[in-house]
């Protein structure tokens, strides 16, 4: 079955940078647009970015345009968050999520559990 | 700025029925916006119910179903059960982004 594994959360200072990690397994990560929403603490969903099954597209909110670069790597079946200039605003747990096949690569289906980013000095 | 409304809360008894809506600040909601609704309990990651207006997951229990109603979009829990009580989310989507709304928090009371 589907299963998506966040990684690489934890705390950081502002301004540094930090890579987070989606490990995919039970479908291939070239089939499927893949998205990364976020909560901040006490907080509603945020999207973040998307990356298209073909990787033909990649968009991403005001919030982190020219900050978050969002990458697959197909032989890991892995999907990336690069996360650059880090505020204390991007705190927040960070979700990668599964758009369904055959449908619109902007709907949601599957979930990870997420990991937790704090920005603090 | 765009931004999604929803109620901040609505209470139903169990058994009850409850139409939770999602509105847009720029018109009415149609297909085009490829609505999706989550639901998310405390502690847990959201789960997907409903995707492009209307579609359920192989997951999603019968009682929940979903249309565009008066220029919104809208989710409608029929038969509620307690483990219904969740937060849940609209999410519409904008050329080339998607937001998400600011959530309703189901009381099942």
């Amino acid at each position: 079955q589907v299963q998506l594994v966040e990684s690489g959360g934890g705390v950081v200072q502002p301004g540094r940078s930090l890579r987070l990690s989606c490990a995919a397994s039970g479908f291939t990560l070239s089939t499927s647009g893949m998205h990364w929403a976020r909560q901040a603490p006490g907080k509603g969903l945020e999207w973040v970015a998307v990356i298209w099954y073909d990787e033909s597209r990649k968009n991403y909110a005001d919030s982190v345009k020219g900050r978050f670069t969002i990458s697959r790597d197909s032989s890991k079946n892995t999907l990336y968050l690069q996360m650059n200039s880090l505020r204390a605003e991007d705190t927040a747990v960070y979700y990668c999520a599964k758009s369904p096949g055959g449908g619109s690569g902007w709907d949601f289906q599957h979930w990870g559990q997420g990991t937790l980013v704090t920005v603090s000095s | 700025q765009t931004v999604v409304t929803q109620e901040p809360s609505l209470t139903v008894s169990p058994g009850g029925t409850v139409t939770l809506t999602c509105a847009s600040s720029t018109g009415a909601v149609t297909s085009d916006y490829y609505p999706n609704w989550f639901q998310q309990k405390p502690g847990q990651a959201p789960r997907a119910l409903i995707y492009s207006t209307s579609n359920k997951h192989s997951w999603t229990p019968a009682r929940f179903s979903a249309s565009l109603l008066g220029g919104k979009a809208a989710l409608t829990l029929s038969g509620v059960q307690p483990e219904d009580e969740a937060e849940y989310y609209c999410l519409l989507y904008y050329g080339g982004a998607v937001v998400f709304g600011g959530g309703t928090k189901l009381t099942v009371l």
